[in-house]
């Protein structure tokens, strides 16, 4: 089962940021967290990943707090190409294991 | 660049039937996933592998065989496909560096077993 726990959907406007909050506080000491994006039914893709520091590319940004138990992706200036399903990844036996996630939805 | 190909990418079997789904990846990667997507659901892992000639099982193996005889492949098998196997099914390839992982996604084959 997976190991994270997410809102089941949310709602953006088009320009503001979209924060989407994870929880995984079961998540062991050494073991990124992994975020993928799975629009309408294409194959899921990678966003971003952390493991303690904030961490930033040109997709997201991604805040972890300091007792690495959530997180939060950041999309800052979310466009209607955003609106997907989000995925807050653990592994387990180095598979990723993925829940149901939340759906982004990014209104005009 | 193809990536991570999925063959077929849609497909309708009668109960009973058997099939085999073929994921191809061009990147060298070590390490291939079979997922299955329901309606409404997250992805389920079904079978892996991690290299060339290695399987394992994933949380929902039943009904499902998997081979990786060369590198570049992972096939998915349905030996006697039940309704309970409609579904989405995802292939994913990846290279471990150190701790991190980045998986590559086909773009799914949709399957429905009536």
């Amino acid at each position: 089962d997976a190991k994270t726990t997410q809102p089941p959907s949310m709602d953006c406007a088009e320009g503001r940021a979209a924060n989407l909050p994870c929880n995984h506080s079961t998540i062991s000491g050494n073991e990124y967290v992994y975020w993928y994006r799975q629009i309408h039914s294409q194959g899921p893709q990678y966003i971003i990943h952390g493991l303690k520091n904030n961490e930033t590319n040109e997709m997201a940004s991604l805040i972890i707090t300091e007792d690495r138990k959530s997180s939060t992706l950041i999309l800052p200036h979310a466009t209607l190409r955003d609106t997907a399903v989000y995925y807050c990844i653990d592994r387990s036996q180095g598979n990723l294991i993925f829940g149901k996630g939340t759906k982004l939805s990014v209104k005009p | 660049n193809a990536g991570v190909t999925q063959t077929p990418k849609f497909r309708v079997l009668k109960t009973g039937q058997s099939m085999t789904l073929l994921c191809a990846q061009d990147m060298n990667h070590e390490y291939m996933y079979w997922y299955r997507q329901d309606p409404g659901m997250g992805l389920r892992l079904i079978h892996y592998s991690v290299g060339e000639g290695t399987t394992a099982k994933g949380e929902v193996p039943d009904g499902y065989n998997v081979s990786r005889l060369k590198k570049q492949n992972f096939l998915l098998g349905l030996e006697s496909a039940a309704p309970s196997q409609t579904s989405v099914y995802f292939c994913a390839s990846s290279r471990l560096r150190g701790r991190f992982t980045e998986a590559f996604f086909g773009q799914g084959t949709r399957l429905t077993v009536v």
